[in-house]
């Protein structure tokens, strides 16, 4: 089972900061297997990026996901209020299916 | 509109048993492979189980295993969560999540539904 760790747990950065997320995965992981989801307080998951650098229907341009097997990153442009929220990686795998990391909380500093 | 709208949820017992249910629309339900993932209070998100469009191949977390059971139904558009013999630990928002049609990553969910298990 691939385990993800994300880094760094919490990201304190203002507005208009460029944003660089971390994920690595325990073993080889192909680039299509990962993805990146944003979660709001009270709200569900959104995918933001799938097969390590794909942006999902409507997601700004400001978000990229890069890498390759084992180090992935989550870079945002230029933070804009409604950014700050947590973060988290996924995998695709075997069995189990999916795991998630841990995941990054970005903050406003 | 994607629309996936989870229920069910509540204040049970340890021990006790609940059924989560999952009604999709705006989409054909049958064409894609669905998930549940919760959420810990604070903490977070934990895959639980998976299950392939017509229910073939289907997958739990070892932490659920033997106590839960996916399954859905195809006719009705809608997913299901039975979860038996619950504990503390299964405290949480528990979400269906579709996969995206090309598989390896979850591209819609729903807004959650709450279980608490406490005496």
């Amino acid at each position: 089972e691939i385990v993800l760790t994300q880094s760094p747990g919490t990201l304190s950065l203002s507005p208009g900061e460029r944003a660089t997320l971390s994920c690595r995965a325990s073993q080889s992981l192909s680039s299509i297997y990962l993805a990146w989801y944003q979660q709001k307080p009270g709200q569900a998951p959104r995918l933001l990026i799938y097969g390590a650098s794909s942006r999902a229907t409507g997601v700004p341009d400001r978000f990229s996901g890069s890498g390759s097997g084992p180090d992935f990153t989550l870079s945002i442009s230029r933070l804009e209020p409604e950014d700050f929220a947590v973060y988290y990686c996924q995998q695709y795998g075997s069995s189990p299916p999916y795991s998630f990391g841990q995941g990054t909380k970005l903050e406003i500093k | 509109e994607v629309q996936l709208v989870e229920s069910g949820g509540g204040l049970v017992q340890p021990g006790g048993s609940l059924r989560l249910s999952c009604a999709a629309s705006g989409f054909t339900f049958s064409s894609h492979e669905m998930n549940w993932v919760r959420q810990a209070p604070g903490k977070g998100l934990e895959w639980v189980s998976y299950i392939t469009r017509i229910a073939t191949t289907i997958y739990y977390a070892d932490s659920v295993k033997g106590r839960f059971t996916i399954s859905r139904d195809n006719a009705k558009n809608s997913l299901y969560l039975q979860m038996n013999s619950l504990r503390a630990e299964d405290t949480a928002v528990y979400y269906c999540a579709r996969e995206g049609r090309d598989g390896y990553n979850l591209n819609s969910w729903g807004q959650g539904t709450l279980v608490t298990v406490s005496s």
